[in-house]
């Protein structure tokens, strides 16, 4: 089982929209969480970071849920320059891994 | 700008070919590691260091060597190119192995064996 499982999309939405991706991980013990943006042809950016709490930043928000080993991004207003790939990406700590392991991302398509 | 640099861009390589892969980063980081991406197999851990001297394997380290003599960079050997190694390959770097701060990329290498 992959580590980080990710919707396959693709999400074809409109502008103005309000989009979810989903995220599941099966290592318990991942202690770290992200979301990743790759662009066509592009290195992954991080685009922000998962806490157990919860976090916002502007029209992005994230979200963590430990007991579900879940974790889930929220876009709302989708811009047409928010088309991207997402990457979800969780953490290993110790074993030969002990790195970030990253999904097989979503891709966002938003349409005029 | 600070960041991580890499180079070459773009490669072509015969089969059985041996190559470097450059990557240099100069924001102090202590952890780097290199990753595949192939179409629908997302990012795969090729090699990873926590501190110069220090390497190991990650996901798919087969036909790829590593080094770490300098803290700045983190250079990729592939010792006899075969055409399952036609990726595109990223380098990376962070502060820590697995977070907080998550990894900073370059701007990738696109290897084409032939």
């Amino acid at each position: 089982r992959k580590e980080v499982e990710q919707d396959p999309g693709p999400f074809n939405v409109p502008e103005g929209a309000t989009v979810a991706f989903n995220c599941t991980y099966s290592n318990s013990a991942s202690q770290s969480f992200f979301w990743y943006r790759q662009d066509c042809r592009k290195e992954p950016k991080l685009l922000m970071s998962v806490y157990s709490s919860g976090n916002e930043d502007g029209r992005f928000t994230a979200q963590l849920n430990r007991a579900s080993q879940y974790i889930s991004l929220l876009i709302r207003d989708s811009k047409l320059s928010d088309s991207a790939t997402y990457l979800c990406v969780g953490s290993n700590y110790g074993g030969s891994q002990g790195n970030l392991i990253f999904g097989k991302g979503t891709k966002l398509s938003v349409k005029p | 700008n600070a960041g991580v640099t890499q180079t070459p861009k773009f490669q072509v390589l015969k089969t059985g070919q041996s190559m470097t892969l450059q990557c240099a980063q100069d924001m102090n980081h202590e952890y780097m590691s290199w990753y595949r991406q192939d179409p629908g197999m997302g990012l795969r851990l090729i090699h990873y260091s926590v501190g110069a001297g220090i390497t190991d394997q990650g996901e798919v380290p087969n036909g790829y060597n590593v080094s770490r003599s300098t803290t700045e960079d983190f250079p990729l050997r592939l010792l006899s190119a075969a055409p399952s190694q036609t990726s595109v390959y990223f380098c990376a770097s962070s502060y820590s192995l697995a977070g907080p701060y998550g990894y900073t990329f370059g701007s990738g290498t696109r290897l084409t064996v032939v």
